[in-house]
């Protein structure tokens, strides 16, 4: 049962521009949100989380907005750069007793930036 | 570089052989994740360990265990391998295990069962 979902697997953008990744999830429990880059070979990076009492929050070139009602939230980058291109990948947790920690990953997007 | 090591990098063994994952935490953390990311099912959890102690269990075989030691390293053990269980062993690390906490990831190991 796949309760958070990365419904595009790829995503091309050219470089300075926004580079946009959604991410969907099932379970209303779920209450601290992230993203993680991951090159090649390596294990994933974190970039940017979100907790379920915000809908914002921003680091740099990388923006997470949340919407609860819609059970969405979405990675905006900009602008983008080469060294951006990787697999990012949303998780998600919930603060429930048979759950703590445990992160629920998206099956990721494959994000390629072109000069 | 997260802070966290896992060793080995790779390897490769043949079906029915059992090995053995490390990993050490980034400094100061105290609890300890393993998963499992294979071709068809992305990233898996497996099983989280805190100060020593089982916290929270996924989908984890009964032929994988786990534990963490003393000095907050951790080991995967993986038995009766099958070809299926080839697949990329991340080990993540995280400060006390709450839910609200940002979990930091190892380089992971490959793991190639022939």
């Amino acid at each position: 049962d796949q309760q958070v979902k990365q419904n595009s697997p790829s995503l091309s953008v050219q470089e300075g521009r926004i580079s946009i990744l959604n991410c969907d999830y099932t379970n209303s429990m779920f209450d601290y949100f992230l993203w993680y880059k991951k090159y090649p070979a390596e294990g994933p990076t974190f970039l940017i989380s979100i907790s379920s009492i915000k809908d914002k929050n921003e680091d740099g070139r990388f923006t997470v907005f949340l919407n609860k009602s819609a059970k969405h939230l979405s990675l905006h980058i900009v602008p983008s750069q080469p060294g951006d291109s990787a697999v990012y990948f949303c998780a998600a947790s919930a603060m429930t007793t048979d759950s703590w920690g445990k992160l629920q990953f998206g099956a990721g997007t494959q994000v390629v930036v072109t000069p | 570089d997260s802070g966290v090591t896992q060793t080995p990098k790779h390897l490769i063994t043949a079906t029915g052989q059992r090995v053995t994952l490390r990993c050490s935490p980034r400094s100061g953390d105290l609890s300890v994740y393993w998963y499992q990311q294979s071709l068809d099912q992305g990233l898996q959890f497996l099983i989280q360990y805190y100060n020593g102690e089982e916290r929270a269990k996924g989908n984890i075989l009964e032929r994988f265990s786990a534990q963490q030691f003393p000095d907050l390293h951790s080991e995967l053990n993986l038995s009766s391998l099958e070809l299926g269980d080839s697949a990329l062993y991340f080990c993540a690390s995280s400060v006390s295990g709450g839910a609200v906490e940002t979990q930091y990831f190892g380089p992971g190991t490959r793991l190639l069962v022939l």
